[in-house]
């Protein structure tokens, strides 16, 4: 099974600086036929189900605000949240669907404010 | 509007079953793959099961091989989750979620429902 290892386990920053959240997989999820790395995003709010942010590493979905961005490739990624909103505490956790089954998750990294 | 209701969650002893089942409107639910995730109290994700689009493939996570069935009927836009020999660990939030996109095996989840409990208590 794939490994998924976030960091760091939580984060407290300031209304407006930058959040940066890394996942680590352990096999790389980029497949050569396509170039695409299958990796996604994903923030859950205290009460809520989990909402898709990211896909494919770095394709927003609809609705998703800018500020929020992926990067990375092969097995180390990046979620950036670019100027940090209240609206934005949450639990974020990456994923990988590339060798499935089974899909896993990172362990999740937990976002406050300061 | 894209929807997944999920019901049928509840307290259920060590070694009981229950049925839990995911409702879909919004869209042509025969033409993706659907999964099953739950949520253990206070713990992360943990994917679960997954169905594709026709129900002519299953797979299972380890911990519920042999225990859990996930079946799926068109005619009704509904999945369902059978769960038999349940021990405390299966205490959950169980969700269910579409494949997004191509709606494979291979493609992120991109509708949730809300979730519903599972508690295994005596």
């Amino acid at each position: 099974d794939i490994v998924m290892t976030q960091s760091p386990d939580s984060l407290a920053l300031s209304l407006g600086e930058r959040a940066t959240i890394n996942c680590k997989s352990s096999q790389s999820l980029l497949y050569s036929s396509n170039n695409k790395n299958y990796l996604a995003w994903y923030q859950q709010k205290p009460g809520q189900p989990p909402k898709l942010l990211i896909y494919w590493a770095s394709t927003r979905e609809s609705g998703v605000p800018d500020r929020f961005s992926g990067s990375g490739s092969g097995t180390d990624f990046t979620l950036t949240i670019g100027s940090l909103q209240a609206e934005d505490v949450a639990v974020y956790y990456c994923q990988q669907y590339y060798i499935t089954p089974p899909v896993t998750f990172g362990g999740g990294t937990k976002v406050e404010i300061k | 509007q894209v929807q997944l209701v999920e019901s049928g969650g509840g307290v259920v002893q060590p070694g009981g079953s229950l049925r839990l089942s995911c409702a879909a409107s919004g869209f042509t639910f025969s033409n993706y793959g659907m999964h099953w995730v739950r949520q253990a109290p206070g713990k992360g994700l943990e994917w679960v099961a997954f169905i594709r689009y026709d129900g002519s493939e299953k797979y299972y996570a380890d911990s519920v091989k042999g225990r859990f069935t996930i079946s799926r009927d068109s005619s009704k836009n509904t999945m369902y989750l059978q769960m038999n020999s349940l021990r405390a660990e299966d205490t959950a939030v169980y969700y269910c979620t579409k494949a997004g996109l191509g709606g494979s095996k291979n493609d992120a989840f991109d509708i949730w429902g809300q979730g519903t409990m599972v508690t295994v208590s005596s």
